[in-house]
């Protein structure tokens, strides 16, 4: 059973619009979430985080939604840029219980020039 | 030097043989993992280490065999492997217990058995 959730495997966007990736999760005790993303033949390098008692964080171009009676986050990109194609994956945690993500499939972006 | 290192970065492997994976993490980490990424799956979690124990095994097979000298280097002991056991194996390092589960990940072992 899949706890996290990557509905959608891809998504194209041109360039200088918004990029809108989303994760849904069943395990109500997950409260801390992540995103990672991952260019070919690299690692996952984290991107952007939030813990439960927030709605949003903001990091530049990049910001997190968490809507938790939906048990959904988002993270929008704006502008969308062309190094940003890659595959993105959430993750959620509960935090300090030994610290064990749990990953989405991802999803890959591609960002049309 | 970059925070987590795997080496090597590509591995080919026959059912017979017996090889290892390398990682080791320069951020002072108490926590290092191991991780398989097959084509279209999550990430999926292997094992576990804290403070050099084992603390998860996540119902891997035998013919995978994890090794943990120290708190900075992890190994991955491959032995009569199965052509789909082929994916990336990614190497992670984390705070560890109490903090908040952000990993930071080597660049993976590609692996290939034929």
């Amino acid at each position: 059973d899949q706890q996290v959730k990557q509905n959608s495997p891809s998504l194209s966007v041109q360039e200088g619009r918004i990029s809108i990736l989303n994760c849904d999760y069943t395990n109500s005790m997950f409260d801390y979430f992540l995103w990672y993303k991952k260019y070919p033949a690299e690692g996952p390098t984290f991107l952007i985080s939030i813990s439960s008692i927030k709605d949003k964080n903001e990091d530049g171009r990049f910001t997190v939604f968490l809507n938790k009676s939906a048990k959904h986050l988002s993270l929008h990109i704006v502008p969308s840029q062309p190094g940003d194609s890659a595959v993105y994956f959430c993750a959620a945690s509960v935090a300090g219980a030994n610290s064990k993500l749990t990953f989405g499939k991802g999803i890959t972006l591609s960002v049309r020039p | 030097e970059t925070g987590v290192t795997q080496t090597p970065r590509h591995l080919v492997m026959g059912m017979t043989n017996k090889k290892s994976l390398k990682c080791e993490q320069h951020l002072g980490h108490n926590a290092m993992y191991w991780y398989k990424q097959s084509a279209k799956k999550p990430l999926e979690l292997m094992f576990v280490y804290n403070f050099k124990e084992q603390t998860e095994n996540n119902s891997v097979p035998s013919r995978f065999s994890p090794e943990c000298p120290n708190s900075s280097h992890l190994f991955l002991h491959l032995h009569t492997l199965q052509p789909e056991d082929s994916a990336l194996y990614l190497c992670a390092s984390s705070q560890g217990q109490g903090g908040t589960g952000e990993l930071f990940f080597g660049e993976g072992s590609r692996l290939t058995v034929l």
